[in-house]
């Protein structure tokens, strides 16, 4: 099946420093790539998708300037946090979308990073 | 506007069976998409319907009535490893996925 893998899988940072994580597709080519926060019991939320060789499409309210998108290659994205603060510990999440015609649009998810800013 | 709703947490006993609904407003529609999500890590995927009906997979099942903007997860010979979020996803006509908040549910020996 399908393998996404995020690194690293929990990073702790002060306040003020940027963090960089990767997401990486294993064994297929993603199109697209999505980043997701969630928070403690709370569901979901998009951030952003990006598309290869192209800048990412920020959802409102996600400042784009603050959590930079890189999606180099098809395998590759990266999402960096900026000056990060407090309120920006969460659990990021990424997924990719496969580019293989017929694919029902699933997206496969890495594991997930666990951000804590000190 | 777009909206997903599914209730927020249920509770069901070890070996029975319970049923997780979902209802959905999204512009367009290009299938719905069951997740589950134990804590701490990401979601891991269930079904997909795209079609109106039953799809049967072991002891989990989804439903789907597009007239009705309805889905619904079945879940028998709940065990106790079944305990997680249960996500509902629309993907809406620009194939991006509209969100539920998630169904907790907790299983009881």
């Amino acid at each position: 099946g399908a393998v996404v893998s995020q690194h690293p899988s929990r990073v702790i940072c002060k306040s003020g420093t940027s963090v960089k994580i990767e997401c990486r597709s294993l064994d297929f080519q993603a199109t697209t790539m999505f980043w997701y926060r969630q928070f403690p019991k709370q569901s979901l939320m998009l951030m952003a998708t990006s598309n290869e060789g192209s800048k990412a499409t920020y959802e409102q309210g996600v400042e784009k300037d603050k959590f930079l998108i890189n999606h180099a290659s098809l395998t590759l994205s990266t999402l960096t946090v900026t000056s990060a603060h407090p309120e920006d510990s969460s659990f990021y999440i990424c997924s990719a979308r496969s580019s293989t015609s017929g694919d029902i649009y699933e997206q496969y998810f890495g594991p997930g990073t666990r951000l804590t800013v000190t | 506007g777009q909206n997903i709703d599914q209730p927020t947490e249920m509770t069901a006993t070890e070996g029975a069976i319970v049923q997780i609904n979902c209802t959905y407003q999204t512009s367009g529609f290009n299938g719905l998409f069951w997740y589950q999500q134990h804590a701490g890590e990401a979601p891991t995927f269930l079904s997909y319907n795209v079609l109106d009906g039953l799809e049967e997979k072991g002891r989990f099942s989804s439903f789907l009535s597009r007239s009705k903007g309805y889905s619904y997860l079945l879940l028998k010979e709940l065990q106790m490893k079944d305990s997680a979020s249960y996500l509902c996803a629309a993907l809406d006509s620009n194939y991006q996925l509209i969100w539920g908040a998630g169904t907790k549910l907790i299983i009881k020996p």
